[in-house]
This record gives structure tokens, sequence and C-alpha cells, in this order.
């Protein structure tokens, strides 16, 4: 079966830190990643696409890179406005299978 | 703007069923391979089901397979989850996420609607 990890689990960083969570599969899959923000209460919003491109309107303190197994998401200078609940998902074939979230708060 | 409005959830006993609306608005609906995606309380987020832009090719998450039923209407603009032997674990907040489709590449789920919560409980 197909699996997606993410670590850590959690994280606290202060502001203005640099922040990278992992992502990695049990399958090569390419550059088909996604990472997802949800926000506390929030619906889940699109960040990244095929592993490192921007969505357009996400600032550009987030950057994405990686493929294959193994993908990274990377805050570049934690904002306040960035305590959220990141999860990466592979999109290219069913099942889109989402990775278990990397919850990041500010210390 | 794109608009994605989920309505059905509510309070289902274990063993019952409930069929689940997304109604689409601001773009082309019959062009985007339409989801549900669901979220437990405190949990993460969990592919359910997709299906194509004619509907010709429809998958579920094991979890749900034989026991959830996916459809659109695209004369409607709308997405439904039909579910069925509803348990307890089926308790979740359901999204449904749009995905732009061509024969070219694959796209991520841009578009989320709010949520339809649906608890399963005696």
């Amino acid at each position: 079966d197909f699996q997606m990890t993410q670590s850590p689990s959690s994280l606290s960083a202060s502001v203005g830190d640099r922040v990278t969570i992992t992502c990695r599969a049990s399958q090569d899959f390419g550059s088909y990643l996604a990472w997802y923000q949800q926000k506390p209460g929030k619906v889940p919003k699109l960040l990244i696409y095929a592993a490192s491109t921007l969505q357009s309107g996400v600032p550009s303190r987030f950057s994405g890179s990686g493929s294959g197994t193994d993908f990274t998401l990377t805050i570049s200078s934690l904002q306040p406005e960035d305590v959220a609940t990141y999860y990466c998902q592979k999109y290219n074939l069913a099942p889109f299978t989402f990775g278990p979230g990397t919850k990041v708060e500010i210390k | 703007e794109v608009q994605l409005v989920e309505s059905g959830g509510g309070l289902v006993k274990p063993g019952g069923s409930l069929r689940l609306s997304c109604a689409a608005s601001g773009f082309t609906f019959s062009s985007y391979t339409m989801n549900w995606v669901r979220q437990a309380p405190g949990k993460g987020l969990e592919w359910v089901s997709s299906i194509s832009s004619s509907s010709a090719y429809i998958f579920y998450a094991d979890s749900v397979e034989g026991r959830f039923t996916i459809s659109r209407d695209n004369a409607k603009n709308s997405l439904y989850l039909q579910m069925s032997s509803l348990r307890a674990e089926d308790t979740a907040l359901y999204y449904c996420a749009s995905r732009y489709y061509d024969n070219s590449d694959f796209y991520p789920f841009a578009s989320w609607g709010q949520g339809t919560l649906v608890t399963v409980s005696s």
C-alpha cells in the first residue's frame, strides 16, 4: 500500500526562523506533490504544486523542492500568520493520499 | 469567483444513510474532476472519492469502497456523495474539492468548499 509520512509531526519556532517540513512517500510518483496549508478552523489552501511551483498569491517565503519520494516545504522566515497545519499530497493518480500533517506553532 | 458549497450533512445513526451535495459555480464544472475529502474531528485530511469530468472514471478510498457512491450532474453543476452503512469512524467534516483536468498533465485540488459535517452516532 502507498504510504506518505511527514516529519516532524509538529514544531515550534520563533518568528523569523527558517522552517523545514519533510514529506516522504513509499513509492516514486515523480513531482506530482502538493502542499496545503490549513489554518485553525479554516479550509485547506493550496500552497505549492508540482513539488516547487507556488500557487498564485502565496507569499514567496514559501518554497518547495524534491521529486520521486522525498520532498521538502520550507518557510524562509516564519511569520505569525503561518501558524497552521501543513499537508503534503500526491495528486497524479488515485488514491490521492495526504500526509498526516505537520503542525507549526510560534515559540 | 469559484464557489463550492456543500450541504446535506447531519446526525445519522450507525448503519444509516446520508446524501451529500456540492453546488459549484464560477468555473466550467464539466471540465473538472471533482473530489470528496474528509477530516475527522482533530484529525488530518483523508481523500474519499473522485469522479472524472464525464463520470467515466470513479475512484474510492479503501475505507469507503462499497459503501459510498460518488456521482455528478454536469447540467446542474452539482456533485454528490451517497453514503450508506455509515459507521462512527465516518464522522467528519466532508469537503468537496475541484481538480482541473486535461489530457496533458495532472493538477492538484485547487479549490475547496467550506465542508458539511456528518456525525454518525446512536
